[in-house]
């Protein structure tokens, strides 16, 4: 997993209520990505970060925002879940020298 | 709007057999093409990747095939193995952000 940490891995928790997930990174790298994988859809970008304080929106930012305060850490927060928010999310990051994104473990994460 | 078309979405191949999984995009501003592999419960990991300036890159038991002009491209595993039963997925990514657009995935089953 290249030094990437999620936490959870898993939560459930109830509609309108706030939601945050953290990636956290061991490598130093610069760029940082928020995926979501729902099945027929492969996953999608929600959004991704360029550095600290550096953010933009992805494919699918709607319902969702990010925070970078330190490099090694981005986290992404659904200001209040809904049931279509039910999603296995991923956090990514880029090793510029190889030119590849590394994925984490992933978090399941079930709004009822 | 789905930029990047994966087919078929599940495959049956026999041990020994190819297993060849096509890809088809329609942002001609995409300059890097990566295959992911991901095991239940794992996220992602980036299997082979090329880049439009050749047509054919090989790793092992692993080769993508690009053309250019069709705009696709397709991973061929030769003599499948029941370890690589797995999710395929296909991406593409602009240089900007190398934020990756991916495919909906494929589902390989190698029966022993």
């Amino acid at each position: 997993d290249a030094g990437i940490t999620q936490s959870p891995r898993h939560k459930v928790t109830e509609t309108g209520t706030p939601v945050t997930l953290r990636c956290h990174q061991t490598e130093n790298h610069r760029y940082m990505y928020w995926y979501r994988q729902d099945p027929g859809h492969g996953l999608r970008l929600i959004h991704y970060s360029y550095g600290v304080k550096d953010t933009d929106k992805g494919e699918v930012s709607d319902g969702y925002s990010v925070s970078r305060s330190k490099t090694e850490d981005f986290l992404l927060t659904l200001e209040s879940a809904t049931s279509s928010q039910t999603s296995v999310y991923f956090c990514a990051t880029l090793s510029q020298e190889r030119d590849e994104q590394y994925f984490g473990p992933g978090t399941r994460l079930t709004v009822t | 709007q789905q930029q990047v078309k994966q087919s078929p979405q599940s495959l049956i191949v026999q041990k020994g057999g190819i297993s060849i999984i096509n890809c088809a995009y329609e942002n001609t501003a995409f300059d890097y093409f990566p295959w992911y592999q991901q095991f239940p419960g794992k996220g992602p990991a980036l299997l082979i990747a090329i880049r439009p300036d050749v047509s054919e890159k090989k790793e092992g038991r692993f080769t993508i095939s690009f053309n250019k002009s069709a705009k696709q491209f397709s991973l061929h595993i030769m003599d499948s193995q029941p370890g690589d039963s797995a999710t395929y997925f296909c991406a593409a990514s602009i240089p900007a952000g190398n934020k990756l657009t991916f495919g909906g995935g494929t589902r390989v089953l190698v029966k022993p």
